[in-house]
């Protein structure tokens, strides 16, 4: 299965509510990093969150670390109807000796106006 | 910012046909990468370079090939393009193991 999972795979909320997703990945990590992708397009980066941090704020996005738990959490506050997208959480496994990133299947989410 | 291009959004090719998908990026990066996104499927990795000249199989490789002559550049090849290659083709570079991951806007690739 995938280092990264995202849960749930779908999500639907109203404009104005907060959205979030969570992430879980077996080994030991370098660092974990959060991606966003619209319908059709490349992904975009929205934050890198290493492995000696436990939260990171950029904007309306927050995200969380537990290494503990192998998790992390992406938290967008006050949705818009323009976050629609799917996110990806990507791992950095640090039993690799590669600069290879390990991606998860996603969570679909939908904002409605 | 950094930029990654691809050199096609969308692309149909026919059964047997050889296909390239060029791929640049403008930062100076050493790591590169091409994914193919299926549904159901996520991101699943096909080669990676990281340098010029070198190449590294990901998790699919079978049926495809790849060149990196210059460092900006990396190129994915179907020497003999078949159905089951129809999906979208991502390009990504990265400075290091421990940098932001960039993106190409994505091929999607229609092999009839």
């Amino acid at each position: 299965s995938q280092q990264g999972e995202e849960d749930p795979q779908a999500l639907s909320i109203q404009e104005g509510e907060n959205a979030t997703m969570n992430c879980s990945y077996k080994t030991s990590i370098n660092n974990l990093q959060w991606y966003r992708q619209n319908s059709g397009r490349g992904l975009v980066h929205l934050i890198l969150i290493r492995s000696n941090e436990r939260e990171k704020h950029s904007g309306r996005l927050r995200v969380t670390l537990d290494t503990s738990k192998k998790s992390s959490s992406l938290l967008i506050t006050a949705s818009r109807a323009a976050d629609t997208a799917s996110y990806f959480c990507a791992t950095d496994p640090r039993s690799y000796n590669t600069d290879k990133l390990i991606f998860g299947t996603g969570t679909r989410l939908q904002v409605f106006p | 910012d950094v930029k990654v291009t691809q050199s096609s959004r969308y692309l149909v090719k026919r059964t047997g046909e050889k296909v390239f998908l060029e791929c640049v990026q403008d930062m100076d990066h050493e790591n590169m990468f091409w994914y193919r996104q299926d549904p159901g499927l996520g991101l699943r990795l096909i080669y990676f370079s990281y340098d010029v000249k070198m190449k590294e199989k990901g998790d699919i490789p079978e049926g495809y090939s790849v060149s990196r002559e210059k460092k900006e550049r990396f190129s994915l090849i179907l020497e003999s393009a078949s159905t089951n290659q129809t999906s979208m083709y991502l390009c990504a570079s990265r400075k290091g193991s421990t940098d932001t991951q960039y993106f190409g806007p994505g091929t999607r690739l229609t092999v009839l």
